[in-house]
């Protein structure tokens, strides 16, 4: 089953437009979040993150908002630039019942920006 | 020096050949990882070593065989592997807190190919 969930396997933005990629989880043991960004031939780069404490975390043209009410997070991406095009990672972190954190990955979006 | 390093970038072995692959990072990061990526599927961890101690084992099968030599190399030995095996296989790396602000730094990965 998976825990961390990214219903939009692809999105197709304009340049200069917001960028909306959303993520979903299931498993109240997380408490940290991170968005992960990856090019073709590459691995992951850690893009921006939050913590369970916060409902918004902003970076220059990225911000990550939190909802632990409903287990949602996105990411936006303001303006976005053809750089952007990429695959983006959704994961999730928590305590579990061992003393280590295990990072679970969601499926992914591609996204496109056109321009 | 913020780099994860893997080596070779891309193998092509036979089911009956051994190889290992090969990960260095100078960044004082006392976790590292291994992952494995299918195409358009997110990155799946394989291995945990914390403090050079093999602390997470996700029921790989033995044709893996990690080794820690020290707190900055990581292999991963490979011996009689399945076509299924073939994959972009990760070496990450993070600071090892386990306080949830556990960022990952990958490499590039291995593309490996098995026939």
């Amino acid at each position: 089953d998976q825990q961390v969930k990214q219903n939009s396997p692809s999105l197709s933005v304009q340049e200069g437009r917001i960028s909306i990629l959303n993520c979903d989880y299931t498993n109240s043991m997380f408490d940290y979040f991170l968005w992960y960004k990856k090019y073709p031939a590459e691995g992951p780069t850690f893009l921006i993150s939050i913590s369970s404490i916060k409902d918004k975390n902003e970076d220059g043209r990225f911000t990550v908002f939190l909802n632990k009410s409903a287990k949602h997070l996105s990411l936006h991406i303001v303006p976005s630039q053809p750089g952007d095009s990429a695959v983006y990672f959704c994961a999730a972190s928590g305590q579990m019942k061992t003393s280590y954190d295990k990072v679970i990955f969601g499926p992914g979006t591609s996204l496109s920006v056109i321009p | 020096d913020t780099e994860v390093t893997q080596t070779p970038k891309h193998l092509v072995m036979g089911m009956t050949n051994k190889k290992s692959l090969k990960c260095e990072q100078h960044m004082g990061h006392r976790a590292m990882y291994w992952y494995k990526q299918k195409a358009k599927k997110p990155p799946e961890l394989m291995f945990v070593y914390s403090y050079e101690k093999l602390s997470i084992n996700e029921s790989v099968p033995s044709r893996f065989s990690p080794e820690c030599p020290n707190s900055s190399l990581l292999n991963l030995h490979l011996h009689a592997l399945q076509p299924e095996d073939s994959a972009l296989y990760l070496c990450a790396s993070s600071q090892g807190r386990w306080g949830g602000d556990e960022k990952l730094f990958f490499g590039s990965g291995t593309q490996l190919s098995v026939l």
